[in-house]
């Protein structure tokens, strides 16, 4: 969906590193969620944000952080790369009020050596 | 525990066939189920939508239903087309958690021509 972008696409980084995965969406949502996928596994919530000043741990949260610095803005950081973090990282957006379908972005494939 | 499950992780159908993917889910307390469609490469697309005071929903050749006595889920797609191979994932919304998402661990299905 176009409407939430994530970059960047594909990454390689080494253990011990910190990275960071943007995502930007126009949809005018106020809910943006991280989560990660892999192989044969579907999606486990990372963190979530309702809100600019709301910042909830998801499923698997531990050796991430997470910055929401605008509606529209909501980044993802690996804090010290490990190579079980190799995944799929996808961001989500939903709209408050009743509506609870999340609608995704194209995904970013982190590979940790 | 509480999940959201599939039947069968893999289903091959000839091109024109009518496709039918099961999910279970085991909470009573889950009020919104969504379907949605991983072509390779991208990221989860919506495809459609039900709540729990529904049976069934139709839309573009594609029907869900909900069988809330047994806790299942389907996604029927008619007249199935190579373009319709993709990784279908069930959700459900567990009411407890408003606006988080616990999906299954998908089906891979495979339309041949």
């Amino acid at each position: 969906d176009a409407d939430v972008t994530q970059t960047p696409r594909n990454r390689i980084t080494k253990t011990g590193k910190r990275i960071m995965l943007e995502c930007s969406q126009t949809k005018g949502h106020d809910r943006m969620y991280w989560y990660r996928q892999d192989p044969g596994l579907g999606l486990r919530l990372i963190y979530y944000s309702f809100d600019v000043k709301d910042i909830n741990k998801g499923e698997i949260s531990d050796g991430y952080s997470v910055s929401r610095q605008a509606q529209a803005k909501f980044s993802l950081s690996l804090e010290s790369a490990i190579p079980n973090q190799t995944a799929l990282y996808f961001c989500a957006t939903s709209k408050w009020g009743g509506e609870e379908t999340q609608y995704f972005g194209p995904g970013t494939r982190l590979l940790v050596l | 525990g509480e999940n959201v499950g599939l039947h069968l992780p893999t289903l091959s159908v000839q091109e024109g066939d009518n496709s039918i993917i099961n999910c279970a889910y085991s909470n009573s307390a889950s009020d919104y189920f969504i379907w949605y469609k991983q072509e390779s490469g991208k990221g989860p697309q919506f495809i459609i939508d039900i709540r729990s005071n529904m049976d069934k929903r139709q839309g573009q050749r594609v029907t869900v239903l909900l069988n809330k006595t047994v806790k299942h889920l389907s996604l029927q797609i008619a007249a199935t087309q190579p373009g319709d191979s993709a990784v279908y994932f069930c959700a459900e919304d567990k009411g407890t958690s408003y606006g988080k998402l616990t999906f299954g661990q998908g089906t891979i299905l495979t339309v041949h021509p």
